[in-house]
């Protein structure tokens, strides 16, 4: 059973700061893994997807990377502002669950002081 | 309206109520899912719908019924719930049933249970 682990489980720096959240899985064999951004109370949104062939994913001051093998990824946020303060989860799509089924972790919460 | 929808975004209900929530993704997807974010506890998958079809149930209780209608739509009925099941209900889409799709959130009802 794939299980997904995000640490550390909080965050907080100062603006300007750059971020690391961390994300590992226990079930190398995925298709694809995603990190969501969720603000308190709101649903989620999407910021990169990585497919399983792929290193990296970058959007901005965003990038992320995926060492399958190791069962690792690794979201780094450039120049932290006070408007990255939030949820951040990753979700992995694993291919021994069909269907195009996610699974979560319990996400780090980050927090960026002015 | 753009992307995927929920309505309502906050409900509070009795536990011999019946109400639903109702989804709208306006994406053009064909496959739709229901997670559930209870306090300190990963996203957990509800159900799986692929082309209308339910393609899978995550062990939920039998008074949590989902219905979908056709790809744009879905539905959660919720009959006699229980305290521990206030939570944060999210519906997703994806462009197919199939591992390697991007899931796409809506903004997600709030629910209590009194």
């Amino acid at each position: 059973k794939q299980e997904v682990t995000q640490i550390p489980a909080a965050l907080s720096v100062p603006e300007g700061e750059n971020l690391v959240l961390n994300c590992s899985f226990t079930d190398s064999a995925i298709y694809n893994l995603q990190w969501f951004r969720q603000d308190p109370g709101k649903g989620l949104t999407s910021l990169l997807l990585i497919q399983s062939s792929q290193r990296e994913q970058t959007s901005g001051r965003l990038n992320a990377s995926l060492d399958k093998s190791s069962g690792r990824s690794t979201l780094y946020i450039a120049a932290s502002q006070p408007g990255d303060s939030a949820t951040y989860l990753c979700a992995v799509s694993t291919v021994k669950a069909a269907g195009n089924k996610l699974t979560f972790g319990g996400g780090t919460r980050v927090l960026v002081k002015p | 309206e753009t992307g995927v929808t929920q309505t309502p975004r906050h409900l509070v209900m009795g536990m011999t109520n019946k109400k639903s929530l109702k989804c709208e993704q306006h994406l053009g997807h064909n496959a739709m899912y229901w997670y559930k974010q209870s306090a300190k506890k990963p996203l957990e998958l509800m159900f799986v719908y692929n082309f209308k079809e339910q393609t899978e149930n995550n062990s939920v209780p039998s008074r949590f019924s989902p219905e979908c209608p056709n790809s744009s739509h879905l539905f959660l009925h919720l009959h006699t719930l229980q305290p521990e099941d206030s939570a944060l209900y999210l519906c997703a889409s994806a462009e197919g049933g199939f591992a390697s799709y991007e899931q796409y959130f809506g903004p997600g009802t709030r629910l209590t249970v009194t």
